[in-house]
């Protein structure tokens, strides 16, 4: 079946560095989506990217989409203490049924040492 | 109102008790999802309903009951759990089940089974 992996799975960073966290679909996927899920909360959509290649940004976050549409990156630019949290990709693949099926990477956890 | 809403926040059960956790979402959505989340795991999907009809069960046990009383609403019936069925069970909607996009997660159910 689909499987999404992500790489790495905890990193720890000083107040200010770049976090760049990877995840890598075995199968073509249909689009990608990023969620945010800080500690005690629940998932909160960040990005959904759809094209080969795509790349987009927000603010300090940049989000890449590949050209084989089977991995994507997130970067973090100075991270900042409201960084903290897991970081999730999901993939988003058809199902015979014609229905998409969104399944999440395992996830990196970030930590900011102010 | 972009919010989904999930009832009870907390659960404690015995593993002879009935329980069902709600939730309900008035965006119009006409995708709606069970998850279930154990502690620094991702996401895991367990039930997808398109149009209030059930079109994905991710081979979960039937100790595990959903029901889509109508577009806005979404059950799940709990009975004969197991102290390892204890986890966090998200809800979470999305706009259209054949092009799947954000997901707006609620802010769970945390359940213990004693």
């Amino acid at each position: 079946g689909q499987q999404v992996m992500q790489i790495p799975q905890y990193q720890h960073v000083q107040e200010g560095e770049d976090f760049t966290t990877y995840c890598n679909s075995s199968t073509t996927l249909s689009n990608i989506q990023w969620y945010k899920q800080r500690p005690g909360g629940h998932p909160v959509f960040l990005i959904q990217l759809v094209k080969s290649g795509e790349v987009k940004k927000q603010k300090r976050l940049t989000f890449q989409f590949g050209e084989a549409k089977k991995n994507s990156s997130l970067h973090i630019t100075a991270t900042q203490t409201t960084d903290v949290g897991t970081y999730f990709c999901a993939g988003v693949a058809w199902v015979k049924t014609s229905y998409d099926k969104v399944i999440f990477g395992p996830g990196t956890s970030l930590s900011v040492i102010p | 109102d972009t919010e989904v809403t999930q009832t009870p926040k907390h659960l404690v059960m015995g593993m002879t008790n009935k329980k069902s956790l709600k939730c309900e979402q008035h965006m119009g959505h006409r995708a709606m999802y069970w998850y279930k989340q154990k502690a620094k795991k991702p996401p895991e999907l367990m039930f997808v309903y398109s149009y209030e009809k059930l079109s994905i069960n991710e081979s979960v046990p039937s100790r595990f009951s959903p029901e889509c009383p109508n577009s806005s609403l979404l059950n799940l019936h709990l009975h004969a759990l197991q102290p390892e069925d204890s986890a966090l069970y998200l809800c979470a909607s999305s706009q259209s089940p054949e092009n799947t996009g954000e997901l707006f997660f609620g802010e769970g159910s945390r359940l213990t089974v004693l």
